[in-house]
């Protein structure tokens, strides 16, 4: 099996944007529904987002409708979150999972910091 | 979409047996056969320890068990070890088979 490694994480201020990536090094990316799952400061774990194995059905958390999107490339086995009008209340690890009706394999996530 | 309730705390002593449960409704806990357990190490990614209600993956010991009765689901850990002193948390699908929610977490203390 492969390896997830999450980047992008960082400080951004309210109301902004910022792009998470999750790169798969193992060969099988393609055939597994993908997840990213996140966890506030002294807070427990959140499932944030699903994604099928090739893009064609998305489901995310109420909380995150609407401002973040998910989305894959199954070319460069790669896995993307883009979060917009972000809150004080999305600050968090953010890890990214494969998901086959359980989260089976965990990047050691990318910590989004929203501040001004 | 609201958080599966587990206790925020559990404790044991080294040896013996501790049981977390993971109370939902008949709309995620009750309604799918697929709950599952994460054990997590502060500052390290979640490990899977348990799917579907009773299964365990390859490599993680027979001293985690799980179960479920009605809309409560429980994970026991026999024999405690000093390194199983984590965070668990129980996760299941919900009403639209394709969101997840998780418990809120129990941090298991090995005294």
């Amino acid at each position: 099996e492969g390896q997830l490694v999450e980047s992008g994480g960082g400080l951004v201020q309210p109301g902004g944007s910022l792009r998470l990536s999750c790169v798969d090094s193992g060969l099988t990316f393609r055939n597994y529904w993908m997840s990213w799952v996140r966890q506030a400061p002294g807070k427990g774990l959140e499932w944030v987002a699903n994604i099928k194995e090739d893009g064609s059905q998305k489901y995310y958390v109420d909380s995150v409708t609407g401002r973040f999107t998910i989305s894959r490339d199954n070319t460069k086995n790669s896995l993307y979150l883009q979060m917009n009008s972000l809150r004080a209340e999305d600050t968090a690890v953010y890890y990214c999972a494969r998901y086959q009706l359980a989260f089976d394999y965990w990047g050691q996530g990318t910590l989004v910091t929203v501040s001004s | 979409q609201s958080a599966l309730t587990q206790p925020p705390a559990a404790s044991g002593s080294p040896g013996q047996s501790v049981t977390i449960s993971c109370t939902g409704s008949s709309s995620d806990v009750g309604g799918y056969n697929l709950v599952s357990w994460y054990q997590h190490h502060p500052g390290k990614a979640p490990k899977l320890i348990i799917f579907e209600v009773t299964k365990r993956p390859s490599g993680v010991p027979d001293r985690f068990s799980g179960s479920k009765s009605g809309n409560t689901a429980s994970l026991t850990v026999s024999g405690l070890q000093a390194d199983d002193e984590a965070d668990y948390y129980c996760c299941s699908c919900t009403g639209s088979h394709n969101h997840v929610v998780f418990g809120g977490g129990t941090r298991l203390t090995v005294l």
